[in-house]
């Protein structure tokens, strides 16, 4: 069945990079996402990619996507407090519906 | 303006007690979801409806059932509740079956005690 790992933590100071990674195992992914929950809400989606591209840049937000090794990763740029949430990876097949299988969460800490 | 709205936000209650959840999405979507996140914030999908048809069924337990009276609203009946029911309940929506975005509600915490 379809597998989304990531790690669980992770820790930066404001205005740097961050980097938070994921790695899947259903080869016939079609559509790559992440999601970011904020303490108290529901999920909120930041941006999504096809699994036929290996790069999305949305303003502070980049994806890289290697198919090869089913790796996607989401870099924030100049990372601020207000991103301090838990990043959701996730990932879904055209099986004639969408049916997305979220990774485990990765919570962001950025120190002031 | 509210686009996935559930009600209540918190729940608690007793074992072996039945209640329902609500959900209601003001987007004009064909299709809803049910989600239970568990204590670690593991998200597991448990159900999904297009125009008040179950399209998924994730080997959830029959004392959990959904029910679509019309396609803005999807709510969710629990009997005999068990302790290891307690969790976050989210409801989404997503324009149709092919929707690639998913609109979240804010959760409803159900504690059994």
């Amino acid at each position: 069945g379809e597998d989304v790992e990531q790690s669980l933590f992770l820790s930066v100071r404001e205005g740097d990079s961050s980097v938070i990674n994921c790695t899947y195992t259903d080869s016939s992914s079609t559509y790559l996402y992440w999601y970011k929950q904020e303490p108290g809400a529901g999920l909120q989606l930041l941006t999504y990619i096809f699994s036929n591209m290996d790069m999305k840049q949305d303003q502070r937000l980049t994806v890289l996507l290697n198919k090869k090794d089913k790796h996607l990763s989401l870099r924030i740029a100049d990372t601020q407090t207000g991103d301090s949430a838990i990043y959701f990876c996730a990932e879904s097949a055209r099986r004639g519906y969408q049916k997305v299988t979220f990774g485990t969460g990765t919570k962001l800490q950025v120190i002031p | 303006d509210t686009a996935v709205s559930q009600t209540p936000k918190y729940l608690v209650t007793q074992m072996g007690n039945d209640k329902s959840i609500k959900c209601e999405q003001n987007l004009g979507h064909d299709t809803m979801y049910w989600y239970k996140q568990d204590s670690k914030k593991f998200l597991k999908i448990m159900f999904s409806y297009n125009n008040k048809e179950l399209i998924i069924n994730e080997t959830v337990p029959n004392r959990f059932s959904p029910k679509s009276p019309d396609k803005a609203h999807l709510n969710l009946h629990i009997n005999s509740l068990e302790l290891g029911d307690s969790a976050v309940y989210f409801c989404a929506s997503s324009q149709d079956l092919a929707g690639n975005e998913q609109f979240f509600g804010p959760g409803t915490r159900l504690t059994v005690l």
